[in-house]
């Protein structure tokens, strides 16, 4: 079946300027988290959801990121006045339940912020 | 705050050899243990995973331990390929039910 889906797969900015990145899940999967990997960093968590609960936005490393999750399925991430720290490569992962099953993961999306 | 750690960061050896990734974690309060690999440019893949009461998991030509009381778990890759060198990663799944990742360490297996 179909894996997770991420887009774009890279993504070109001027500093200050908003970006908006997608993940689509692997149907039926309950859970999807946010990450970030920057080069020679590990993998950085920014935001997890499981079904209709609050997300835990703890990972969030300024209010200039958001993120939302529609209907259970389709994730936006949105990061508003981008700025060159945040040049990294964001990557999306669904699990089927909320502990206990493997997280697959998006090819993630490279943004570059000049 | 659980903090993992893989050391070596990077290793290089011949083809053929059975190898031991290395895995440590500070909280042992944990549901599971999961490897990955990644391969340059791609995402995350999904190689094994351990929960909290099991010892080991096998698939193919690797095995995965966990010992929780130490906060250890290796990954043993058996007669090594080309194929495998990739970067390694393990994370620790807690009670926040996000995972905690190590930094990885990059794998060349030369033919």
């Amino acid at each position: 079946g179909a894996g997770v889906s991420q887009s774009p797969s890279n993504k070109v900015t001027e500093k200050g300027k908003d970006v908006e990145l997608r993940c689509d899940p692997i149907s039926g999967h309950t859970a999807l988290y946010w990450y970030r990997q920057s080069l020679g960093q590990g993998l950085e968590f920014l935001i997890y959801f499981q079904g209709n609960s609050a997300p835990d936005k703890s990972g969030l490393p300024s209010d200039r990121f958001s993120a939302e999750r529609t209907g259970g399925s389709v994730s936006t991430l949105t990061i508003q006045r981008t700025q060159q720290e945040d040049s990294a490569v964001y990557l999306c992962a669904s699990s089927r339940d909320r502990v206990n099953s493997p997280l697959h993961f998006g090819n993630g999306t490279r943004l570059t912020v000049t | 705050k659980q903090e993992v750690t893989q050391i070596p960061a990077a290793l290089s050896v011949p083809e053929g050899e059975n190898l031991v990734l290395n895995c440590s974690f500070t909280d042992s309060a944990i549901y599971n243990l999961q490897w990955f690999r990644q391969d340059p440019g791609k995402g995350l893949t999904s190689l094994l995973l351990i929960q909290s009461s099991q010892r080991e998991q096998t698939s193919g030509r690797l095995n995965a331990s966990l010992d929780k009381s130490s906060g250890r778990s290796t990954l043993y890759i058996a007669a090594s390929q080309p194929g495998d060198s990739a970067t390694y990663l393990c994370a620790a799944q807690g009670g926040s039910e996000k995972l905690v990742f190590g930094k990885g360490m990059k794998l060349t297996v030369n033919p």
